[in-house]
This record gives C-alpha cells, sequence and structure tokens, in this order.
C-alpha cells in the first residue's frame, strides 16, 4: 500500500531563516506530487506541484521554492523566512491522470517569530 | 475555470442527528468530484469521490453523496453524526487532470 512522509512534523523558526521540509512517497512510481499551505481557518492554498524528476511549477509567486531530487521526494525550501509564511505545509500525491483524489500527508506545521 | 463553493463555514449537530454538508461547483463538463475531510492538525482524508455511473456515492465512516447535475451540486450526507466526525470537510472539482479545485471547507461542531 502506499504511504506518505512529512517531516518535521512542527517547526518553529526565526525570521530571515533558511527552511528545508521533506515529503516522500512509498509504494507508488511516478506520482505527481503537490505542496499546498493551510493559514490558520482558511483552506488550502496550492504553492507547487510536479508531474515528474526536476518539473516543478509554480502557483503563487512568493520566497518558497520546491525541488524534486527523486521521483518520490518532493522538497520545499527557503533561503529567508518571512512571518507570512507560518502555517500547515501539506505535500500530497496523486496518480498520473489526477482520476483517484489525492492523498496527502500529516502536515508539518511551520511557526515563523 | 472550474470553482467549488461551500457555503457553510460552520454546521452544528447534535450527535445522533443527520448530517448534509453542500457542495456546489461550476464546470462545463461531467467533473470529478470529491470529498475530504480534515481532523485537527492532521492531513486530509479522502471520504469519497464521483466519476461516473450512480450519481448515489458511498463513502468511508457512513458517508455518502449525491451528484446532481441539473444543480450543480455534490452535497455530503450521513443518516447519523458521531462525535467523531466533528472536523473540517472540504469538496474539491477536478476535470480528470492533476489540480483539482478545493472549496474553502466546512467546519463541523457536534453537540452531545
Amino acid at each position: 500500500s502506499q504511504t506518505i512522509h512529512q517531516w518535521p512534523a512542527t517547526l518553529v523558526q526565526p525570521v530571515g531563516s533558511p527552511l528545508s521540509l521533506e515529503c516522500t512517497v512509498e509504494g507508488t512510481s511516478n506520482p505527481n506530487l503537490y505542496w499546498y499551505r493551510q493559514a490558520a481557518g482558511r483552506g488550502l492554498q496550492l504553492l507547487f506541484y510536479s508531474v515528474g524528476i526536476g518539473q516543478i511549477s509554480s502557483e503563487v509567486p512568493q520566497n518558497l521554492s520546491a525541488s524534486r531530487p527523486q521521483d518520490r521526494q518532493f522538497i520545499l525550501s527557503s533561503k529567508k523566512l518571512l512571518l507570512s509564511d507560518s502555517g500547515f505545509y501539506l505535500c500530497a500525491w496523486s496518480v498520473l491522470a489526477g482520476e483517484g483524489g489525492q492523498f496527502f500527508g500529516p502536515g508539518t506545521r511551520l511557526t515563523v517569530l | 475555470a472550474q470553482s467549488v463553493t461551500q457555503p457553510d463555514i460552520h454546521i452544528t449537530v447534535s450527535e445522533g442527528a443527520s448530517l448534509e454538508l453542500r457542495c456546489n461547483y461550476s464546470y462545463g463538463a461531467t467533473p470529478y468530484l470529491f470529498w475530504y475531510v480534515q481532523s485537527p492538525g492532521q492531513g486530509l482524508q479522502l471520504l469519497l469521490k464521483y466519476f461516473s455511473g450512480d450519481t448515489l456515492v458511498q463513502g468511508i465512516k457512513g458517508f455518502e453523496a449525491e451528484f446532481k447535475r441539473s444543480q450543480s451540486s455534490f452535497n455530503l450526507r450521513k443518516p447519523s453524526v458521531h462525535w467523531s466526525d466533528a472536523a473540517e470537510y472540504f469538496c474539491a472539482v477536478g476535470e480528470g487532470s492533476y489540480i483539482p479545485t478545493f472549496g474553502r471547507g466546512t467546519s463541523l461542531i457536534v453537540h452531545p
């Protein structure tokens, strides 16, 4: 069966510090991968998606970036965090056709102070 | 462009009562429709999905949803709510591509 992992689960970082969140998927090949952010009391905001290694599409201009160094690994990064980067970050995967719905990881709670 | 509207930000029900969460979509063709549930501090879990065929779809945890093309709706229902159903519920619409559009979510509060 397929599983998706995210770490760390929680993170408290000062403004201006770098960020690296990691997501890995097991039990499937060539998945579509996604990074979402949820601000408190708000819906899902799609940040990045990837259809293959090295293929990243950005949905929202910001100081975040994403990379996919391996088929089942998706990394969210920032060189300098802003207060507004605080939120709940969710990684998800889907099959290539996207017909089966998306499967989400447990999330990372990021607080920028 | 496709869009999803969940008109209720919060819904409060008593335990044991029936539940209906509303979802309206805007899309030109037959959409792929999904309902997800998110418990506090957790990721989203897929409850059910509709692609074609029978318009009444059964999902996990006793939930069902009905696709009504004439009303552009895909409402989620449960005949008897349990306290553990308290969570955030998201409706989503896709087009067979890989980027579905999510609604803003409905927060379900269950009173004992």
